[in-house]
């Protein structure tokens, strides 16, 4: 089935060492989009990607950032992460700006 | 900037009865795509149902429904008949017609009695 896969599930990490997580979709959607939800929290969108364009939020911090070396994959890189970075990692594509998303099963993250 | 706001953190229904979960949107554009996500405990987040702004008609899917007033800027969720399986966090969520991304409510809790 096509889908968006989100590896790892779980990721312990320690504090200010580097962490990769990666999204693979099997969709061909153009876009691919990295949010951050913490507990009982709305998701909070880091940034996308429409094709190779890079679109980052104002507010996500320098600590994060992302690649796209192709349509299928995108990783999350977290260069020093903080306890304030634990949080559920979701990771969700969409075909267009009329569809919605479609959503990975999340990667938690917790930083020790 | 375009807002979603659900004013329920939390909401407990009796299996098998109905409820409806609030939400209201601040926008300016009058084309725009909305959404219900629904999130269930340590599983992936799926689309409920979905509303585009131009059409008058509201959106249904099964014992799902919406109840969309466009002046008033409310989208609100009705589940008929909720199973136990409708427990879950329920997010609104507002796409603007000229934008990639979808920005979300803050969710509501929904607790199923049995």
């Amino acid at each position: 089935d096509a889908m968006v896969i989100q590896n790892p599930r779980y990721q312990v990490t320690q504090f200010g060492k580097p962490v990769t997580l990666s999204c693979s979709q099997t969709l061909n959607h153009n876009v691919m989009y990295w949010y951050q939800q913490k507990s009982s929290q709305a998701p909070k969108l880091l940034f996308h990607y429409y094709d190779k364009d890079f679109n980052n939020e104002a507010d996500t911090p320098d600590n994060f950032q992302s690649r796209r070396p192709n349509t299928s994959f995108c990783f999350l890189d977290i260069r020093s992460p903080g306890l304030g970075d634990a949080a559920m990692y979701l990771c969700a594509t969409s075909r267009d700006r009329v569809a919605g998303y479609t959503f990975g099963s999340g990667t938690r993250l917790t930083v020790v | 900037a375009q807002t979603v706001t659900q004013s329920q953190p939390e909401m407990s229904v009796q299996e098998a009865e109905t409820v409806t979960l609030s939400c209201t949107y601040d926008t300016s554009e009058s084309d725009y795509y909305l959404f219900w996500y629904k999130q269930p405990p340590s599983r992936q987040m799926i689309l409920v149902i979905r509303q585009e702004a131009y059409k008058q008609q509201n959106a249904t899917e099964n014992r799902f429904s919406v109840n969309f007033q466009k002046a008033a800027k409310s989208f609100s969720l009705k589940i008929s008949d909720s199973q136990l399986g409708d427990a879950a966090m329920y997010f609104c969520a507002y796409r603007s017609q000229r934008d990639d991304k979808i920005i979300f409510g803050k969710g509501t809790r929904l607790h199923i009695l049995p």
